[in-house]
């Protein structure tokens, strides 16, 4: 266990909705980043937040954006969604924002647009 | 051209083999990080590295900067060890980072 939780593990929706993803990091981690695995693109980063500030930012669509609040939960919403954002949505948490920091990965989010 | 290559992209061994996956990048990294994702599809992170070597019971991860090459080898397979593999590098950014991933090794370890 890895200490990072997500939910929901799966989401079925229809195209054009919204839906909020959550992640709550492990303890005492203050950087929460988001990725997404398509059978398509492979993983791909797609934002980092650091104790509440937006650190780096990778492919993530001007429909998806993201929060980290100030209890350190974070969560990534997806709008107007279409087939291709169906995917594996994961989160992974980490002590410090830095090179020298390990990652702890939550189970991810499986979202299926219909 | 990817950033981050890895060989071989499948591999079938039988339980007891020598295993070895092997990640070359393109790019100027500060850690290159070793993945490991199961059927069931969650992520575990079995290494990271800056350079040298790490070992961790029967996996052991290597690291050449000059060469911007990495190696996942396991040793005495076990079925168990069935899995994607995946090499990720982290580049550092002005304040903060993030990983570029290789496209996964699927490894199937026969009894």
């Amino acid at each position: 266990d890895s200490g990072v939780t997500q939910t929901p593990k799966h989401l079925i929706t229809a195209t054009g909705q919204r839906v909020t993803l959550r992640c709550s990091p492990r303890s005492g981690d203050l950087s929460v980043y988001w990725y997404q695995q398509s059978l398509d693109q492979g993983l791909q980063f797609l934002i980092q937040y650091y104790n509440g500030e937006e650190r780096a930012k990778g492919n993530i669509l001007e429909r998806f954006s993201a929060q980290q609040f100030p209890d350190l939960h974070s969560e990534l919403n997806l709008s107007s969604l279409e087939l291709g954002d169906s995917a594996l949505y994961f989160c992974a948490s980490s002590v410090a924002g830095g090179i020298n920091s390990p990652l702890h990965f939550g189970n991810g989010t499986r979202l299926t647009v219909t | 051209k990817n950033e981050v290559e890895q060989s071989p992209q499948n591999l079938t061994a039988q339980e007891g083999e020598f295993i070895t996956i092997n990640c070359s990048y393109s790019v100027g990294i500060s850690a290159l990080h070793w993945l490991q994702q199961h059927p069931g599809g969650g992520i575990v992170s079995l290494f990271m590295l800056s350079s040298g070597k790490k070992k961790h019971g029967r996996l052991i991860a290597t690291i050449n900067i000059q060469e911007k090459h990495s190696s996942l080898h396991i040793t005495a397979s076990h079925p168990r060890d069935s899995a994607v593999y995946i090499c990720a590098v982290r580049k550092e950014e002005t304040s903060g980072s993030r990983l570029t991933f290789g496209e996964g090794t699927q490894l199937t370890v026969n009894p």
